[in-house]
């Protein structure tokens, strides 16, 4: 069965800060994968994603994610982190279901930014 | 542009009523998904539309639970004799096609008394 894992609950870096947030996936075939990040009272906004090719792929917000299928994992990251980053991080794979992506998303990673 | 909307963004009603979620997806998108996020549950697949083929309800939990889509554009939740365990909150979701990403609503806060 498909499934997402992100070990870390709660992350507290400090402004200024790099950042990495974990995703591991299950998944039997080349997946889909995305980040959303959710603000409180909010919806989901996409980070990134990652379809084919390159595995390396970048993202707004200064965000990139790393695709290492060796290792089913697709981690987050960013140099410096700025305290609007503060937030609740959602990685998610698409699975391929009758054509479509049913997206299974991470329990979440929330992120606090100290000054 | 535009994004995806949905109404209303909270809804308190007493157990055993039943609510209309709705939502508005981005103008040309053809798919149409709902989700559920919910503290003991985190975020859950319920149902998915694209154009006029028939709806994927895999993730719908219970028979209380159905959706509609008019028109190919607002789509209806309804949820028949809520119960205190349907508290969560309902996010919706549309994207250009069946494999593109999809973008979300703010969502609906729905509180069982």
């Amino acid at each position: 069965a498909q499934s997402v894992t992100q070990p870390d609950i709660h992350i507290t870096v400090s402004e200024g800060a790099s950042l990495e947030l974990r995703c591991n996936y299950s998944y039997g075939a080349t997946p889909y994968l995305f980040w959303y990040v959710q603000s409180p009272g909010q919806g989901l906004q996409l980070l990134l994603k990652y379809f084919s090719g390159d595995t390396l792929v970048q993202g707004i917000k200064g965000f990139e994610a790393e695709f290492k299928r060796s290792q089913s994992s697709f981690n987050l990251r960013k140099p410096s982190v700025h305290w609007s980053d503060a937030a609740e991080y959602f990685c998610a794979v698409g699975a391929r279901s009758g054509g479509y992506n049913k997206l299974i998303f991470g329990a979440g990673t929330r992120l606090a930014v100290h000054p | 542009g535009a994004g995806v909307s949905q109404s209303p963004s909270n809804k308190v009603t007493e157990k055993g009523k039943d609510v209309e979620l709705r939502c508005d997806p981005i103008s040309g998108h053809t798919a149409l998904y709902w989700y559920r996020q919910s503290l003991g549950q985190g975020l859950e697949f319920l149902i998915y539309f694209q154009g006029n083929s028939a709806p994927d309800k895999s993730g719908l939990p219970s028979d209380r639970f159905s959706a509609e889509r008019t028109g190919g554009s607002v789509s209806t939740l309804t949820i028949q004799r809520t119960q205190q365990e349907d508290s969560a909150v309902y996010l919706c979701a549309s994207s250009l096609g069946d494999v593109q990403p999809q973008h979300f609503g703010d969502g609906t806060r729905l509180s069982i008394l």
